[in-house]
């Protein structure tokens, strides 16, 4: 059965502080996709990136990174030069590959970051 | 419409009535999904639709929970007797492809409160 746990339930920083969201999945799967969403005080979930699981490259988007590592099973997300409009829920999702097509996604518990003027 | 959207935005009923869940997702997206999200929790996978037929139902949670989506657009959850525990934010997605090939774009939910 596929997992992604995000330990940090809530994290806090002072704007302008670099931020790293960690993200831990489980799947039995070869083949499987990692997500990460955003979801803002408003509620929306809010698509951030998609990573299959032949492309360990490190992403860049901007203050956006992420670092996938499959030999630890991680996934973290690191946000520079926080802003307090990056204050949100960040969660973590999986997806394995049915070969049919594709499966709903996993989600973590998801971390509340807070980000302090 | 622009993206996913989801009526009604808050229902309240009570405990043992039915209700009926409406998702709209965006044009031309073959697959839809319905999520459901507790307090402080992530999203929870129900079902998942692609066309008009249900591709995966292993989320939903007992008999009590249904999902239609008969012209391969809207798609409608139906609770029945409500419970309690049923009260949370229901969220619907929807996607071009495979959720595993292509993002999947959320609505704003509904919020589903059980007294």
């Amino acid at each position: 059965a596929q997992k992604v746990t995000q330990a940090q339930t809530e994290i806090s920083v002072v704007e302008k502080e670099d931020v790293t969201l960690d993200c831990v999945y489980e799947t039995r799967d070869t083949t499987y996709y990692l997500f990460w969403y955003k979801q803002p005080p408003s509620g929306e979930l809010v698509f951030l990136i998609r990573r299959n699981s032949f492309d360990e490259q490190n992403e860049i988007s901007g203050r956006y990174s992420w670092n996938f590592q499959k030999s630890t099973s991680s996934f973290n997300f690191t946000i520079t030069a926080s802003q307090v409009v990056d204050s949100a829920v960040y969660f973590c999702a999986l997806s394995e590959y049915s070969g049919g097509g594709a499966d709903g996604l996993t989600f973590g518990k998801g971390t509340h970051l807070i980000i302090q003027p | 419409g622009a993206g996913v959207s989801q009526t009604p935005s808050n229902k309240v009923t009570e405990k043992g009535k039915y209700v009926e869940l409406r998702c709209d997702p965006i044009s031309g997206h073959t697959a839809l999904y319905w999520y459901r999200q507790s307090l402080g929790q992530g999203p929870e996978f129900l079902i998942y639709f692609q066309g008009t037929g249900a591709a995966d139902d292993s989320g939903l949670p007992n008999d009590r929970f249904f999902a239609v989506r008969p012209e391969g657009s809207v798609s409608t959850l139906k609770i029945q007797r409500t419970e309690r525990g049923d009260s949370a934010v229901y969220l619907c997605a929807s996607s071009s492809r495979g959720a595993t090939r292509n993002e999947q774009f959320f609505g704003p939910g509904t919020r589903l409160t059980v007294l």
